[in-house]
């Protein structure tokens, strides 16, 4: 059972658009929700990370917004550029000292000029 | 200069073959995780490392095993490779005092023929 859901699978906006990410997760006790970015080619890199003790991050065009109660939480991207396209991975961690991401199986994000 | 580095970069095995990955990090983190990625099936977690000496399973270990000599190296052994290991092995180190970030290397595509 997939711990950590991810929708949709693709995603094409045009340029200037707002594209909106969903992850939603089953473990309450999750405490960390990173997003990472993967580039072609590239290895996943941090983009921005959320704990819920907030419902909102917000970095440059990136925001995460957190629904607790709903288990639910989407990563929008404001102002989409060409160079936004990539795979954007949600992911979960909970308690224990090796802090284990759990991934979802991404979001391919194509942004057109 | 990076801090986790991978080799090789690239790899082609035949069936039944031995098969070693390597990785260095030199973040001095506890952490270490072998991760592999495959389209339609994110990240998934083959073995992890809170330290030298130490390796736990992650979610797919079945075919694999894992070795930490030391802080800085993580291997990931394959000791009968199969087509079906196919894939890009991304290796990431990470720590609990680094708010849960894990800093992936640049990846290794294994081709078994």
């Amino acid at each position: 059972q997939q711990q950590v859901r991810q929708s949709p699978q693709s995603l094409t906006v045009w340029e200037g658009e707002t594209a909106i990410l969903n992850c939603s997760y089953e473990d309450s006790t999750f405490d960390y929700f990173p997003w990472y970015r993967l580039f072609p080619g590239e290895s996943p890199a941090l983009l921005i990370a959320i704990r819920p003790v907030s419902n909102k991050k917000e970095d440059g065009r990136f925001t995460i917004f957190f629904n607790k109660r709903e288990k639910k939480l989407s990563l929008h991207i404001t102002d989409s550029q060409p160079g936004d396209s990539a795979t954007y991975f949600c992911a979960a961690s909970g308690a224990g000292n090796t802090r284990k991401l759990i991934f979802g199986l991404g979001t391919t994000l194509q942004v057109q000029p | 200069e990076a801090a986790v580095t991978q080799s090789p970069r690239n790899k082609v095995a035949v069936t039944g073959g031995k098969v070693t990955l390597s990785c260095n990090q030199t973040n001095n983190h506890n952490n270490m995780y072998w991760y592999r990625q495959d389209t339609g099936h994110g990240l998934r977690l083959i073995h992890y490392s809170y330290g030298a000496g130490s390796t736990e399973k992650g979610d797919i270990p079945d075919g694999y095993k894992a070795s930490r000599p030391s802080q800085e190296n993580f291997s990931l052994i394959l000791e009968l490779a199969t087509p079906s290991q196919t894939s890009v092995y991304f290796c990431a180190s990470g720590d609990v005092q680094g708010a849960d970030t894990q800093y992936f290397g640049p990846g290794t595509r294994l081709l078994v023929l």
